[in-house]
């Protein structure tokens, strides 16, 4: 039982350099969410996609990119990375996003650190 | 304004010490759910429960329970006997039903850290 993936689980990039996140879930389902994690801040969220095509700005969305590449796959894009953004990062999926009952599932985290 | 906040930030028991987490919310919805996740400290998010604003009914499961009251906006995590296990990060959340089609997001409180000492 998968349930979502996310790689890599750790990086360290220096300031400016570019990555992406790869998130994956193998539940079906229709809504997938980035969020991160600072000590003190809980998660805000930075993207969602509730359904395959499209994407929306979450709390914090500056510096980041994101793609729904298909119902599975959605990955998360630091085009040019700043020390602001050393965070643990969560990928999440629920099963619908017009369904606020629904709960999401989350993936083991990416914790990158920008130097 | 939608809102969770849950005021304990760290909450040191020991070991087969009941403990209440405490989880106060704001909002304007009539429709809503809440949410209780776990973070252990190897760092996952694990979903606890989910409440419907029209079930008030508690729930038990195990040495874990779960008081929902809609006079005070509370939904409060009650361990019983609680194991060094049960150490962790516990956050509330909350979604409200009124944000219609694809704007229904959790809000989050900021969690309570519980260390559960031998």
């Amino acid at each position: 039982n998968a349930g979502v993936t996310q790689t890599p689980k750790f990086q360290v990039l220096k300031t400016g350099q570019s990555m992406t996140l790869q998130c994956a879930q193998d539940m079906n389902h229709n809504s997938m969410y980035w969020y991160r994690q600072d000590p003190g801040m809980g998660l805000r969220l930075i993207y969602y996609s509730a359904s395959e095509g499209t994407t929306d700005k979450g709390e914090v969305p500056n510096g980041y990119n994101v793609s729904r590449l298909n119902k599975r796959e959605f990955s998360l894009r630091l085009e040019s990375a700043a020390p602001s953004q050393t965070s643990v990062y969560f990928c999440a999926s629920s099963p619908s996003g017009t369904a606020g009952n629904q709960p999401q599932h989350f993936g083991d985290g990416t914790r990158l650190s920008i130097l | 304004a939608q809102k969770v906040t849950q005021a304990q930030t760290e909450i040191s028991v020991v070991e087969k010490e009941d403990v209440t987490l405490d989880c106060v919310y704001e909002t304007r919805d009539t429709t809503y759910y809440l949410f209780w996740y776990k973070q252990p400290p190897s760092g996952e998010l694990v979903f606890l429960i989910r409440r419907n604003s029209f079930d008030e009914q508690n729930e038990i499961s195990g040495r874990y329970s779960w008081n929902f009251q809609k006079s005070t906006s509370s939904f409060n995590f009650t361990i019983t006997a609680s194991q060094v296990v049960d150490s962790a990060v516990y956050f509330c959340a909350l979604s409200e039903a009124r944000n219609a089609g694809n704007n229904r997001k959790l809000i989050w409180g900021l969690g309570t850290s519980l260390a559960v000492n031998p």
